[in-house]
């Protein structure tokens, strides 16, 4: 039963247009988002988060909206660098308090061409 | 600041032989996690540490030992190798509750199980 999904397993974009990472989530628990970015030989790395109380937030090119009733999340990345190209992870917390753990989705990979 | 050191960053294992996989973080985190990533699969939780002092199992704990050896360290077992363990090892850790950036990973173990 796979509580976060990622369903596009891959993403191709023009160096300077906008990537839209899609997330869907089945757990109506889940009150914490966060992506991840992760490039080849390294560890995950926080990217960008937001919390069930807001709609959007934004970071610099980044931009993370919470549909609640849809329960969907997207990532928005303008403009797309080729710096960007990497795989990214939707996670997300059912708990706040202690002792929260993350459920990850399997991951979208970006490539932004030239 | 190291974050959080995994050693080895590679291994070759045969089947059946054991080995364990080292975890350290430095930032004074409560929580600890293992995760193996496998391609199409995503991050697959194999066994968490909430506080020193406890373990508990995650998704896919088969073949797998963890021990919380202090605060700071975590470490993975594999008890008699088996080709379907090949896979990347990441650990992580937290605070223990989910706000800000969750986990902070290591850079990985690589196994490969001949």
């Amino acid at each position: 039963d796979q509580q976060v999904k990622q369903n596009s397993p891959s993403l191709s974009v023009q160096e300077g247009r906008i990537s839209i990472l899609n997330c869907d989530y089945t757990n109506s628990m889940f009150d914490y988002f966060l992506w991840y970015k992760k490039y080849p030989a390294e560890g995950p790395t926080f990217l960008i988060s937001i919390s069930s109380i807001k709609d959007k937030n934004e970071d610099g090119r980044f931009t993370v909206f919470l549909n609640k009733s849809a329960k969907h999340l997207s990532l928005h990345i303008v403009p797309s660098q080729p710096g960007d190209s990497a795989v990214y992870f939707c996670a997300a917390s059912a708990q706040t308090g202690a002792n929260s753990k993350l459920t990850f989705g399997k991951g979208i990979t970006l490539s932004v061409r030239p | 600041n190291a974050g959080v050191t995994q050693t080895p960053k590679f291994q070759v294992l045969k089947t059946g032989q054991s080995m364990t996989l080292q975890c350290a973080q430095d930032m004074n985190h409560n929580s600890m996690y293992w995760y193996r990533q496998d391609p199409g699969m995503g991050l697959r939780l194999i066994y968490y540490s909430a506080s020193e002092g406890t373990t508990d199992k995650g998704e896919v704990p088969n073949g797998y030992n963890v021990s919380r050896l202090n605060k700071r360290e975590f470490s993975l077992r594999l008890e008699s190798a088996a080709p379907s363990q090949t896979s990347v090892y990441f650990c992580a850790s937290s605070a223990g509750y989910i706000g800000g950036y969750g986990y902070t990973f290591g850079s990985g173990t690589r196994l490969t199980v001949v």
